[in-house]
């Protein structure tokens, strides 16, 4: 088993649809990191939390450290959101090692 | 803004070749990594340095070698490029270890033939 778990692998939506990824992961962590890349290969930070909640436009995240759980939402969705999301944990300090999950591929149509 | 740059996008080297993958950063940050993304894999560390000269192996270090002569540049080497070496290569960097987010180049896709 995976020590970062994401759902669903693909996701199809509608513009203007509300969206949801999962990520969950087995190990201790000082903070998850939502990462988004676009076809072509380049890769984004998105966000890093440790704690509760970020809001950046219509993309939130959050994280609940005791279920080990993190979820990314995009509001109104729109076809350049289409992207792969990335979900990566840090572990604790004292460690360079990011952890990735295998992401979830996104697809926003008109 | 930060700037991780690699010096190819695509490259096509044949089975044998010694491969050189070069990444630079204009943010004077300590640590620079080397991954490779397969389908279905997802990222995979392959060499980490903390500081010039300085080198850790990630978890799939076989049949790779790093240099990192000065701070901003950071090369991956592959001594002898197998098919299986066939991917897509991200290079990052970040300030210093802690939690600080990394910063990654727009990838080299390698195929080996």
């Amino acid at each position: 088993k995976n020590e970062v778990e994401q759902s669903p692998q693909n996701l199809t939506a509608q513009e203007g649809e509300f969206i949801t990824i999962n990520c969950s992961y087995s190990v201790g962590i000082s903070a998850l990191h939502w990462l988004q890349q676009h076809p072509g290969g380049g890769i984004v930070s998105l966000f890093m939390l440790s704690s509760g909640k970020k809001k950046h436009g219509r993309l939130i995240a959050t994280i609940n450290i005791q279920e080990k759980h993190s979820s990314l939402h995009i509001t109104a969705s729109h076809p350049r959101d289409s992207a792969v999301y990335i979900c990566a944990v840090i572990r604790p300090s004292g460690t360079y090692k990011y952890i990735f999950g295998t992401g979830t591929r996104l697809k926003v149509l008109a | 803004d930060v700037k991780v740059t690699q010096s190819s996008r695509y490259l096509v080297k044949r089975t044998g070749e010694k491969v050189f993958l070069e990444c630079v950063q204009d943010m004077d940050h300590e640590n620079m990594f080397w991954y490779r993304q397969d389908p279905g894999l997802g990222l995979r560390l392959i060499y980490f340095s903390y500081d010039v000269k300085m080198k850790e192996k990630g978890d799939i270090p076989e049949g790779y070698s790093v240099s990192r002569e000065k701070k901003e540049r950071f090369s991956l080497i592959l001594e002898s490029a197998s098919t299986n070496q066939t991917s897509m290569y991200l290079c990052a960097s970040r300030p210093y270890e802690g939690g600080e987010t990394q910063y990654f180049g727009p990838g080299t896709r390698l195929l080996v033939l």
